[in-house]
């Protein structure tokens, strides 16, 4: 089975600081993913990562940031955490097959992030 | 714009009752769909999938799904609701020229009332 994991669930930081959450997948997935979910608003994607070192922008990239230096790991960074920034963080991997055009996204537990 | 749209945040049904989840999308081009699970405090799971092919898919704990391009609707669907089934369900799309990007609606809550 498919294994993504998010290595704190719950993280309580105080405004101004930076916040590191870090994720491993461990099927050589390509694709990585930060979403954020808020109720009554779904997941947003935050950034993505199509292969190592390489990051694209997704709908919501306003006060992150991400790092890939290895295949299976990719890190969401928030450089000065906000109270706005409280939300519940997704990571999700999905392979880079051309023959599964409708590849699956697969997710880690989420970690809670409450900024005070 | 594309977008995906799920109708009714929360969806109330009484054990053994048809489950009906809605998920309408707007594109031009038929799009990947999906129906994700999330269970409390967890993560989300994929239910099912729509690529090609048939346009009425199987999913697990007995969900299906039916994509009809005329409506642009690919709503979810059990006949008989457990207790077990209380979860939020998200309806995922990926457009096509999105480059492995999905959007996810905003979610309905499914209450199975005993």
């Amino acid at each position: 089975d498919v294994k993504v994991t998010q290595s704190s669930r719950y993280l309580v930081k105080r405004t101004g600081e930076k916040v590191f959450l870090e994720c491993v997948q461990d099927m050589d997935h390509e694709n990585m993913f930060w979403y954020r979910q808020d109720p009554g608003l779904g997941l947003r994607l935050i950034y993505f990562s199509y292969d190592v070192k390489m990051k694209e922008k997704g709908d919501i990239p306003e006060g992150y940031s991400v790092s890939r230096e290895k295949k299976e790991r990719f890190s969401l960074i928030l450089e000065s955490a906000s109270t706005n920034q409280t939300s519940m963080y997704l990571c999700a991997s999905s392979s880079h097959s051309d023959r599964v055009v409708g590849n699956t996204i697969y997710f880690g537990e989420g970690s809670w992030l409450t900024v005070v | 714009a594309q977008s995906v749209t799920q109708l009714g945040s929360h969806v109330s049904v009484s054990e053994g009752a048809l489950v009906l989840l809605r998920c309408n999308y707007s594109s031009s081009v038929p799009p990947y769909l999906f129906w994700y699970v999330q269970y409390p405090n967890q993560g989300l799971q994929l239910l099912l999938k729509y690529t090609t092919g048939a346009t009425l898919v199987k999913g697990i704990n007995g969900f299906e799904a039916e994509f009809k391009k005329s409506e642009t609707s690919f709503h979810l669907t059990k006949p008989s609701a457990h207790m077990s089934d209380a979860a939020e369900y998200f309806c995922a799309v990926r457009f096509s020229g999105g480059y492995q990007k999905v959007t996810f609606g905003t979610g309905t809550k499914l209450q199975v009332i005993p």
